[in-house]
């Protein structure tokens, strides 16, 4: 089965701290993404990248960064953290080719103070 | 991507065959239909897709209608572990650079004893 680890399941920062959300898979998968998720809301995407290095904007792109140097890892950067900003962060990856199936890690719930 | 409509949610019996309606009215020609669902704190979980034929696999079936204007997911032997949010998508193609899926709020499907 594919794997898709990140790396805190609870985070809490500061208000203007630089944090940083490590997302990695073990598949060989080109295209991975990241979503949050808010009461409400659904899922909105963030930023998604179907190679290394690539990266295209999701819905909500404001206020984040991301980072793909490795084909395995995708990085999500929130360059100065805002209290609007805490939330429920998803990772997913998915095979190129497939028709199908995304595969997602378990979640970091990230909460700014 | 067309527009999907779901019930916010839905309760079923255990053991009871729990059917979960989309609509989705202006889908076109080549648009798939997709179900996810996320349980509790867990990340969405891929559960079946398709573009005119009902399918079925080891989680759910999937009835299109034959103007393709709706469909219903039916769990079969709904149980307590299938108490999640189910998502109803609708997308072209999910290869390539347009794997991207956006997600609604879904239907809460509740199953009691």
């Amino acid at each position: 089965d594919v794997k898709v680890t990140q790396s805190s399941r609870y985070l809490v920062k500061r208000t203007g701290e630089k944090v940083f959300l490590e997302c990695v898979q073990d598949m060989d998968h080109e295209n991975m993404f990241w979503y949050r998720q808010d009461p409400g809301l659904g899922l909105r995407l963030i930023y998604f990248s179907y190679d290394v290095k690539m990266k295209e904007k999701g819905d909500i792109p404001e206020g984040y960064s991301v980072s793909r140097e490795k084909k395995e890892r995708f990085s999500l950067i929130l360059e100065s953290a805002s209290t609007n900003q805490t939330s429920m962060y998803l990772c997913a990856s998915k095979a190129s080719l497939a028709n199908y199936g995304y595969t997602f890690g378990s979640g970091t719930r990230l909460t700014v103070v | 991507d067309a527009k999907t409509t779901q019930p916010p949610s839905m309760d079923c019996a255990e053991g009871r065959a729990a059917n979960l309606p989309c609509n989705h009215s202006t889908i076109s020609g080549n648009e798939y239909v997709y179900w996810y669902r996320q349980i509790h704190s867990q990340g969405p979980q891929y559960i079946i897709h398709g573009l005119k034929n009902n399918e079925t696999n080891e989680m759910a079936s999937l009835i299109i209608t034959e103007d393709r204007k709706s469909s219903t997911l039916i769990l079969p032997h709904a149980t307590l572990r299938d108490t999640a949010v189910y998502y109803c998508i609708v997308r072209v193609t999910m290869t390539g650079t347009a794997s991207k899926l956006t997600f609604g709020t879904g239907t809460r499907l509740q199953v009691t004893l």
